[in-house]
């Protein structure tokens, strides 16, 4: 099973709302990882967590804040986002940092009006 | 039909013919290069990888090129069908980037019937 799953899949959000992604895998990785992705562009990083501690923040605003309740989910809990926000989300796992095939979900599609 | 990513990222070819898409990476010390395959709507797929101790890989149906002294990668798809249409990244990878992936722009490649 290399399936990295994620939900929502779509979210529409006011820039007042607090909402949370959430993504799970089942194949025993310790490495996980939050992108964005704007349309026609590649994916850029915004965290990584390596079993279970945050890695990596990419200078990230303070109202995107991940949260890692164990090894195999990795939520991202949102807050007075900005339109510019919209994207979609990816999470993705690999088997650690050195081990380097991430393997990604199929996204959040993230709407902020 | 052949693409150069930075120069040229659409690539259209004819359904049954070979594709071959490439990447110019940036970073010498870079020493694993993947390959992933994004379809609309969808998270990134892994579809190959390379390390630098090879010149060559190949999978089913796909080839990837490793040419280290002119830091260029490729992805070559035989007998192309329309489900390989999809926006095509390259990425690299080294150690003393904390494992980051980099990514290249993309190419978006379209399979005409």
């Amino acid at each position: 099973d290399t399936e990295v799953t994620q939900t929502p899949k779509h979210l529409v959000m006011g820039m007042t709302n607090k909402k949370s992604l959430k993504c799970e895998q089942h194949m025993g990785h310790r490495a996980m990882y939050w992108y964005k992705q704007k349309a026609k562009k590649p994916p850029e990083l915004m965290f990584v967590y390596s079993y279970e501690k945050l890695s990596i923040n990419e200078s990230v605003p303070s109202r995107f804040s991940p949260e890692c309740p164990n090894s195999s989910l990795l939520n991202l809990h949102l807050h007075a986002l900005q339109p510019e926000d919209s994207a979609l989300y990816l999470c993705a796992s690999s088997q650690g940092l050195a081990q380097e095939t991430q393997y990604f979900g199929p996204g959040t599609r993230l709407l902020v009006l | 039909g052949e693409s150069v990513g930075l120069h040229l990222p659409t690539l259209s070819v004819q359904e049954g013919d070979n594709s071959i898409i490439n990447c110019a990476y940036s970073n010498s010390a870079s020493d694993y290069f993947i390959w992933y395959k994004q379809e609309s709507g969808k998270g990134p797929q892994f579809i190959i990888d390379i390390r630098s101790n090879m010149d060559k890989r190949q999978g089913q149906r796909v080839t990837v090129l490793l040419n280290k002294t002119v830091k260029h990668l490729s992805l070559q798809i035989a007998a192309t069908q329309p489900g390989d249409s999809a926006v095509y990244f390259c990425a690299e990878n080294n150690a003393g980037n904390n494992r980051k992936l980099i990514w290249g722009l993309g190419t978006s490649l379209a399979v005409n019937p």
